[in-house]
């Protein structure tokens, strides 16, 4: 069974500094894709990043990029420059191609970017 | 906004009552999925539809259903409540069948379900 463990609950960073926050998963497939998922306290589930398995390179989207370690099946994600309306909790999900077709979510990480 | 809508967006209900919530995917998508969220978890996957007909079940209680319906809306139905019941209730769509890394997931802003 897919698992996915967000070690931290909490953390906090000074606005305009770089945080990273864990994601591990575990998994017999060797084809996935992997996800950050934002959710503010609109509550509103915002796509932040994704990463297919297959692929070696890191994706990055502005701000927002992914250490991905295959092997060790870690997916951490890198905001930069943090702003304010970073604030939110932040969801690792895993999605496998053998027909699960869903989403496994982590328990989600409460990030606070200070001013 | 993600372009899923869904309804009510706050529910109070007693206990063994039955709600139903509503969700129409975006345009086009054809793959509706819906998750529970409770107090400080992750979503939970529950079940998903894909142009009408059942294509996986997570981890749904047998006093949970769904269905679509031909114009591609959703309903889950939840009858029998509990206290354990309370949880925001999240619609998905995708284009595809499965949430893959070129066919993203959108989420509407949930249902909060509170059972008293």
């Amino acid at each position: 069974a897919q698992t996915v463990t967000q070690s931290q609950p909490e953390m906090s960073v000074q606005e305009a500094e770089t945080v990273t926050l864990s994601c591990t998963y575990d998994t017999s497939e060797s084809n996935y894709y992997l996800f950050w998922y934002k959710q503010p306290p609109s509550r509103q589930m915002i796509l932040v990043i994704r990463q297919e398995a297959y692929k070696q390179q890191n994706a990055t989207e502005n701000r927002f990029s992914v250490n991905f370690q295959k092997a060790a099946k870690s997916f951490s994600l890198k905001i930069s420059d943090s702003q304010l309306g970073d604030t939110a909790m932040y969801f690792c999900a895993f999605s496998d191609q053998t027909g699960a077709n869903n989403l496994f979510f982590g328990t989600g990480t409460r990030l606070t970017v200070i001013p | 906004d993600s372009g899923v809508t869904q309804t009510p967006k706050h529910l109070i209900t007693a206990t063994g009552q039955r709600v139903t919530l509503r969700c129409s995917p975006r345009s086009g998508d054809l793959s509706v999925y819906w998750y529970q969220q409770s107090l400080d978890q992750g979503l939970q996957f529950l079940i998903q539809y894909y142009n009408g007909e059942e294509r996986a079940k997570g981890n749904i209680l047998e006093r949970f259903s769904a269905q679509q319906f031909p114009d591609l809306h959703s309903e889950l139905n939840l009858s029998s409540l509990e206290l354990g019941d309370s949880a925001l209730y999240f619609c998905a769509s995708s284009a595809s069948p499965a949430p893959r890394g070129n066919t993203e997931a959108f989420f509407g802003q949930g249902t909060r379900l509170t059972v008293v």
